[in-house]
């Protein structure tokens, strides 16, 4: 069974600090992996998905993600945040060949101060 | 990339109505649509899955009866809760499924649905 843990709900970072979202997987198969943003009151968008191509990965925004599987994590990384990256980050996990369905983390609220 | 559409975004009703969400994927072609419900400050839980011409697959624990879901084409899935509640209140959410593949979900902004 798949499963996605979040470490930490509310990270919080002053504006041009490393930004650093962690998320650990649990899959049976190899997964994709994904980090999503959500702002208040709205749906959720892509920042950057794992599919195997490569083990690092960019994103929207500056931000970008490695996919270690050693680890069996996906952490989420930006080098300089901005106050416009505050919002909440999931980290989701999906099953190759094993359907659509995808498993949301809890989430990670990130606070960046001015 | 790939627009989903909700509508509507918001709405309130009464306890004992009930209320119709829309889900467009608007400019692709999606068989696949999921159902969320989104509490505050949580993650989101999966309600359905809505398979364009054939029943919904539902998530244990969630009322079949009290969530209908109609996806009667490529680019429109509906939720209609029934007999609504003020425990129905929260927000929900649809997604489609990129036709680029990788599982990838394209997500609709959310409806916050208010039952007094």
């Amino acid at each position: 069974a798949q499963s996605v843990t979040q470490l930490g709900s509310h990270v919080s970072v002053s504006e041009g600090a490393l930004v650093l979202l962690r998320c650990n997987y649990s899959s049976s198969v190899p997964p994709y992996l994904f980090w999503y943003v959500q702002y208040p009151n709205q749906g959720l968008q892509l920042l950057l998905k794992y599919t195997s191509a490569a083990t690092l990965v960019k994103g929207i925004n500056g931000f970008e993600a490695e996919f270690k599987k050693s680890e069996t994590s996906f952490h989420l990384t930006k080098p300089s945040a901005h106050m416009s990256d505050a919002a909440e980050y999931f980290c989701a996990v999906s099953e190759r060949g094993g359907g659509f369905k995808t498993i949301f983390g809890a989430g990670t609220r990130l606070f960046v101060k001015a | 990339g790939a627009v989903v559409s909700q509508h509507p975004s918001w709405v309130i009703c009464k306890s004992g109505t009930s209320v119709k969400i829309e889900c467009r994927s608007l400019d692709f072609q999606a068989t696949t649509m999921f159902w969320y419900r989104q509490f505050p400050k949580q993650s989101l839980m999966l309600m359905a899955t809505s398979n364009e011409g054939s029943k919904a697959t539902y998530e244990q624990g969630v009322e079949k009866d009290k969530f209908l879901i109609n996806h009667a084409s490529l680019t429109l899935s509906t939720l209609t809760v029934t007999s609504a509640h003020p425990e129905d209140s929260s927000f929900y959410i649809c997604s489609a499924i990129s036709p680029g593949g990788y599982n990838e979900q394209f997500f609709g902004p959310g409806t916050r649905l208010t039952v007094l």
